[in-house]
């Protein structure tokens, strides 16, 4: 049974740092993996989508890499502004079409 | 381009009552997803919808039903409302499997008293 993680729980940084969030799977046979921000009380918006033959996709100051290998992947933000506070969150598309979800890491990002 | 969208906003009901949620999908997508998300929780899949077929269920009683119009919109009927089915019911669509991602609506917010 897939099993995805997402390490840290939430984190707290100054403005303008980079970070990167992780998000961890148990099985490598995925389908895809989509990582998704969420604002308190709201819906979802899709960041970037990497397919399985894939290893990055960028968009703006976001870049998630995928290592299937190795059960990872990783949301990078570059130069982090309040805005970008939320919860973000991981999900693996299995071969089901199911997507196995994360808890989700809380960001904070202080002015 | 719409993105998906959802109906109404908010929901208030009394225990034991009936809900509806309405969902329209992007223009071309096929599939329509139902998720849960209760106030602190992570989401739960509840249903998946494609061309107007029921495709998987989670874990979730029937009093959890809905339905795929021929246009792809989809609504989401919950009998029998109890306290803790009061959540955020997000809807999500793609063009048949995933290979494309998923797209969220804002979602409806339901609050049974």
């Amino acid at each position: 049974k897939q099993e995805v993680t997402q390490i840290p729980a939430a984190l707290s940084v100054p403005e303008g740092e980079n970070l990167v969030l992780n998000c961890s799977f148990t099985d490598s046979a995925i389908y895809n993996l989509q990582w998704f921000r969420q604002d308190p009380g709201k819906g979802l918006t899709s960041l970037l989508l990497i397919q399985s033959s894939q290893r990055e996709q960028t968009s703006g100051r976001l870049n998630a890499s995928l290592d299937k290998s190795s059960g990872r992947s990783t949301l990078y933000i570059a130069a982090s502004q309040p805005g970008d506070s939320a919860t973000y969150l991981c999900a693996v598309g299995d071969s089901n079409y199911q997507l196995i979800w994360g808890a989700g890491t809380k960001l904070i990002i202080k002015p | 381009e719409a993105g998906v969208t959802q109906s109404p906003t908010h929901l208030i009901k009394t225990r034991g009552q009936q809900a509806t949620l309405r969902c329209s999908p992007i223009s071309g997508h096929t599939s329509v997803y139902w998720y849960q998300q209760a106030l602190g929780l992570g989401l739960q899949f509840l249903l998946w919808y494609d061309e107007g077929e029921e495709r998987n269920r989670g874990n979730f009683p029937p009093r959890f039903s809905g339905r795929q119009f021929p246009n792809y919109s989809s609504e989401l009927n919950v009998n029998a409302l109890e306290l803790e089915d009061s959540a955020l019911y997000l809807c999500a669509s793609n063009y048949r499997g995933g290979a494309y991602g998923y797209t969220f609506g804002s979602g409806t917010r339901l609050t049974v008293v």
